[in-house]
Protein backbone atom coordinates (compact mmCIF):
# COMPACT_ATOMS: atom_id res chain seq x y z
CA UNK A 1 0.00 0.00 0.00
CA UNK A 2 1.01 3.71 0.06
CA UNK A 3 3.37 5.43 2.36
CA UNK A 4 2.90 8.72 3.50
CA UNK A 5 3.22 11.35 0.56
CA UNK A 6 4.11 14.61 1.16
CA UNK A 7 3.86 17.84 -1.04
CA UNK A 8 5.75 19.88 -2.74
CA UNK A 9 9.09 17.60 -2.11
CA UNK A 10 10.96 21.05 -2.58
CA UNK A 11 9.58 24.75 -1.97
CA UNK A 12 11.21 27.91 -3.12
CA UNK A 13 9.69 31.40 -2.11
CA UNK A 14 10.74 34.63 -1.31
CA UNK A 15 10.53 36.09 2.39
CA UNK A 16 7.51 37.30 3.38
CA UNK A 17 5.25 34.97 1.17
CA UNK A 18 2.36 32.10 2.78
CA UNK A 19 3.17 28.91 1.87
CA UNK A 20 1.04 25.46 2.05
CA UNK A 21 2.57 22.20 2.51
CA UNK A 22 0.48 19.05 1.85
CA UNK A 23 0.51 15.78 3.96
CA UNK A 24 -1.54 12.50 2.82
CA UNK A 25 -1.35 10.11 5.63
CA UNK A 26 -1.37 5.81 5.37
CA UNK A 27 -5.19 5.28 4.79
CA UNK A 28 -6.55 4.46 8.15
CA UNK A 29 -3.94 6.04 10.13
CA UNK A 30 -6.00 8.37 12.47
CA UNK A 31 -2.73 9.79 14.14
CA UNK A 32 -0.88 12.68 12.27
CA UNK A 33 2.02 14.27 13.12
CA UNK A 34 4.51 17.14 11.44
CA UNK A 35 8.59 17.51 12.43
CA UNK A 36 10.67 20.29 11.32
CA UNK A 37 14.39 19.31 10.52
CA UNK A 38 16.77 21.96 10.35
CA UNK A 39 20.63 21.85 10.69
CA UNK A 40 20.53 23.95 13.95
CA UNK A 41 17.55 22.09 15.96
CA UNK A 42 17.71 18.99 14.57
CA UNK A 43 14.10 16.95 14.37
CA UNK A 44 11.65 19.24 16.89
CA UNK A 45 7.81 18.32 16.93
CA UNK A 46 5.38 20.41 15.57
CA UNK A 47 1.91 19.61 16.06
CA UNK A 48 -0.51 16.31 16.38
CA UNK A 49 -3.98 15.77 15.27
CA UNK A 50 -6.39 12.49 16.27
CA UNK A 51 -8.46 12.69 13.40
CA UNK A 52 -9.61 16.16 12.76
CA UNK A 53 -8.53 17.84 16.17
CA UNK A 54 -4.84 18.95 16.89
CA UNK A 55 -5.00 18.11 20.74
CA UNK A 56 -1.16 19.06 21.16
CA UNK A 57 -0.16 21.67 19.28
CA UNK A 58 3.24 22.62 21.90
CA UNK A 59 6.07 22.32 19.35
CA UNK A 60 4.26 25.28 16.54
CA UNK A 61 7.33 28.01 16.90
CA UNK A 62 4.87 31.08 16.31
CA UNK A 63 1.86 32.31 15.83
CA UNK A 64 2.59 32.44 12.09
CA UNK A 65 2.45 28.81 12.09
CA UNK A 66 -1.23 26.92 11.70
CA UNK A 67 -2.25 23.39 10.26
CA UNK A 68 -5.46 21.92 9.64
CA UNK A 69 -6.94 18.41 8.99
CA UNK A 70 -10.05 17.22 7.03
CA UNK A 71 -11.51 13.97 6.86
CA UNK A 72 -9.28 12.40 8.89
CA UNK A 73 -7.34 12.57 6.43
CA UNK A 74 -4.64 15.09 4.49
CA UNK A 75 -3.31 17.65 6.21
CA UNK A 76 -1.80 21.07 5.55
CA UNK A 77 0.88 23.00 7.37
CA UNK A 78 0.37 26.40 6.53
CA UNK A 79 3.26 29.14 7.23
CA UNK A 80 2.51 32.92 6.76
CA UNK A 81 4.94 35.42 6.53
CA UNK A 82 7.67 33.48 6.04
CA UNK A 83 10.70 34.10 7.59
CA UNK A 84 14.62 32.83 6.29
CA UNK A 85 14.32 30.98 9.74
CA UNK A 86 11.59 28.89 8.26
CA UNK A 87 13.95 27.04 6.01
CA UNK A 88 14.13 23.52 7.04
CA UNK A 89 12.77 20.26 5.91
CA UNK A 90 9.01 19.50 6.79
CA UNK A 91 8.04 15.88 8.22
CA UNK A 92 4.68 14.25 7.77
CA UNK A 93 4.23 11.12 9.87
CA UNK A 94 1.27 9.08 10.95
CA UNK A 95 0.54 5.87 12.72
CA UNK A 96 -2.41 4.46 14.18
CA UNK A 97 -3.68 5.37 17.65
CA UNK A 98 -1.67 3.99 20.99
CA UNK A 99 0.74 5.40 22.74
CA UNK A 100 4.13 2.81 21.15
CA UNK A 101 3.04 2.84 17.53
CA UNK A 102 5.54 3.30 15.42
CA UNK A 103 5.10 6.52 13.11
CA UNK A 104 5.69 6.22 9.48
CA UNK A 105 7.23 9.09 7.79
CA UNK A 106 6.52 10.75 4.25
CA UNK A 107 9.64 12.14 2.56
CA UNK A 108 9.38 15.71 3.23
CA UNK A 109 9.10 18.85 1.60
CA UNK A 110 12.29 21.06 1.64
CA UNK A 111 11.37 24.96 2.35
CA UNK A 112 14.04 27.49 1.32
CA UNK A 113 13.31 30.99 2.27
CA UNK A 114 15.08 33.43 -0.20
CA UNK B 1 12.08 17.35 30.16
CA UNK B 2 12.95 14.60 27.88
CA UNK B 3 16.49 14.50 25.78
CA UNK B 4 18.21 12.01 23.90
CA UNK B 5 22.16 12.51 22.94
CA UNK B 6 23.59 10.94 20.11
CA UNK B 7 27.71 10.69 19.70
CA UNK B 8 28.28 12.56 16.70
CA UNK B 9 29.38 11.70 13.63
CA UNK B 10 30.43 10.95 11.01
CA UNK B 11 31.26 7.48 11.51
CA UNK B 12 33.57 6.11 9.20
CA UNK B 13 33.88 3.02 8.57
CA UNK B 14 34.98 -0.23 5.91
CA UNK B 15 32.48 -2.75 4.81
CA UNK B 16 32.20 -5.41 6.92
CA UNK B 17 33.58 -3.38 10.16
CA UNK B 18 31.09 -3.31 13.35
CA UNK B 19 29.05 -0.35 14.15
CA UNK B 20 28.41 0.80 17.21
CA UNK B 21 26.23 4.20 17.74
CA UNK B 22 26.03 5.48 21.24
CA UNK B 23 22.51 6.94 22.51
CA UNK B 24 21.18 7.46 25.89
CA UNK B 25 18.28 9.58 27.18
CA UNK B 26 16.47 11.19 29.70
CA UNK B 27 12.90 10.87 30.49
CA UNK B 28 10.20 10.67 32.75
CA UNK B 29 8.29 7.35 33.47
CA UNK B 30 8.96 4.07 31.03
CA UNK B 31 9.22 5.34 27.39
CA UNK B 32 9.68 3.28 24.23
CA UNK B 33 12.94 3.83 22.36
CA UNK B 34 13.27 3.59 18.69
CA UNK B 35 16.04 3.91 16.18
CA UNK B 36 14.99 5.87 12.79
CA UNK B 37 17.21 5.54 9.69
CA UNK B 38 17.54 8.89 6.86
CA UNK B 39 18.34 7.73 2.91
CA UNK B 40 19.75 10.26 1.47
CA UNK B 41 17.16 12.03 0.11
CA UNK B 42 14.63 10.40 1.72
CA UNK B 43 12.24 10.45 4.88
CA UNK B 44 12.94 8.83 8.06
CA UNK B 45 12.14 5.17 8.01
CA UNK B 46 11.43 3.19 11.14
CA UNK B 47 14.86 0.81 11.64
CA UNK B 48 13.93 -1.17 15.26
CA UNK B 49 12.29 -0.32 18.72
CA UNK B 50 12.33 -1.53 21.88
CA UNK B 51 9.58 -0.60 24.90
CA UNK B 52 10.22 -2.02 27.85
CA UNK B 53 13.65 -2.83 29.57
CA UNK B 54 15.65 -5.16 28.49
CA UNK B 55 13.86 -6.00 25.11
CA UNK B 56 16.26 -6.06 22.50
CA UNK B 57 14.93 -4.75 19.02
CA UNK B 58 16.22 -6.25 15.33
CA UNK B 59 16.16 -5.52 11.81
CA UNK B 60 18.29 -6.15 9.23
CA UNK B 61 21.61 -7.17 11.10
CA UNK B 62 21.48 -4.18 13.73
CA UNK B 63 20.21 -4.39 17.12
CA UNK B 64 19.83 -2.60 19.96
CA UNK B 65 18.67 -3.37 23.73
CA UNK B 66 16.82 -1.06 26.10
CA UNK B 67 19.15 -0.49 29.29
CA UNK B 68 17.29 1.04 31.80
CA UNK B 69 20.00 1.12 34.37
CA UNK B 70 22.22 2.83 32.10
CA UNK B 71 19.52 4.68 30.24
CA UNK B 72 21.04 3.76 26.79
CA UNK B 73 19.50 2.08 23.60
CA UNK B 74 22.74 2.09 21.93
CA UNK B 75 22.69 0.56 17.88
CA UNK B 76 25.29 -2.28 16.48
CA UNK B 77 25.33 -4.22 13.75
CA UNK B 78 28.00 -6.80 13.74
CA UNK B 79 29.32 -6.12 9.89
CA UNK B 80 28.33 -3.03 7.81
CA UNK B 81 27.22 -2.62 4.05
CA UNK B 82 28.30 0.46 1.98
CA UNK B 83 24.34 0.20 1.46
CA UNK B 84 24.12 1.17 5.30
CA UNK B 85 25.71 4.80 4.26
CA UNK B 86 22.98 6.80 6.13
CA UNK B 87 22.14 9.10 9.09
CA UNK B 88 20.73 7.09 12.18
CA UNK B 89 18.47 8.59 14.88
CA UNK B 90 17.99 7.59 17.91
CA UNK B 91 14.41 8.45 19.37
CA UNK B 92 11.74 8.36 22.29
CA UNK B 93 8.40 8.14 23.07
CA UNK B 94 6.44 10.52 25.04
CA UNK B 95 3.51 9.16 25.66
CA UNK B 96 0.50 11.13 26.31
CA UNK B 97 -3.00 10.22 26.99
CA UNK B 98 -2.74 7.49 23.82
CA UNK B 99 -0.09 8.91 21.62
CA UNK B 100 3.74 9.61 21.50
CA UNK B 101 5.04 12.65 20.55
CA UNK B 102 8.72 11.40 19.08
CA UNK B 103 11.67 13.42 20.91
CA UNK B 104 14.70 12.83 18.75
CA UNK B 105 18.73 12.88 18.99
CA UNK B 106 20.57 15.07 16.60
CA UNK B 107 21.70 12.22 14.38
CA UNK B 108 24.62 9.94 13.58
CA UNK B 109 25.78 10.21 10.00
CA UNK B 110 27.81 7.00 9.06
CA UNK B 111 29.84 6.63 5.53
CA UNK B 112 31.03 2.87 5.09
CA UNK B 113 33.25 2.56 1.97
CA UNK B 114 34.48 -0.65 0.03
Amino acid sequence: GAGVSQSPSNKVTEKGKDVELRCDPISGHTALYWYRQSLGQGLEFLIYFQGNSAPDKSGLPSDRFSAERTGGSVSTLTIQRTQQEDSAVYLCASSLLGGNQPQHFGDGTRLSIL
Amino acid sequence: GNSVTQMEGPVTLSEEAFLTINCTYTATGYPSLFWYVQYPGEGLQLLLKATKADDKGSNKGFEATYRKETTSFHLEKGSVQVSDSAVYFCALSDENSGYSTLTFGKGTMLLVSP
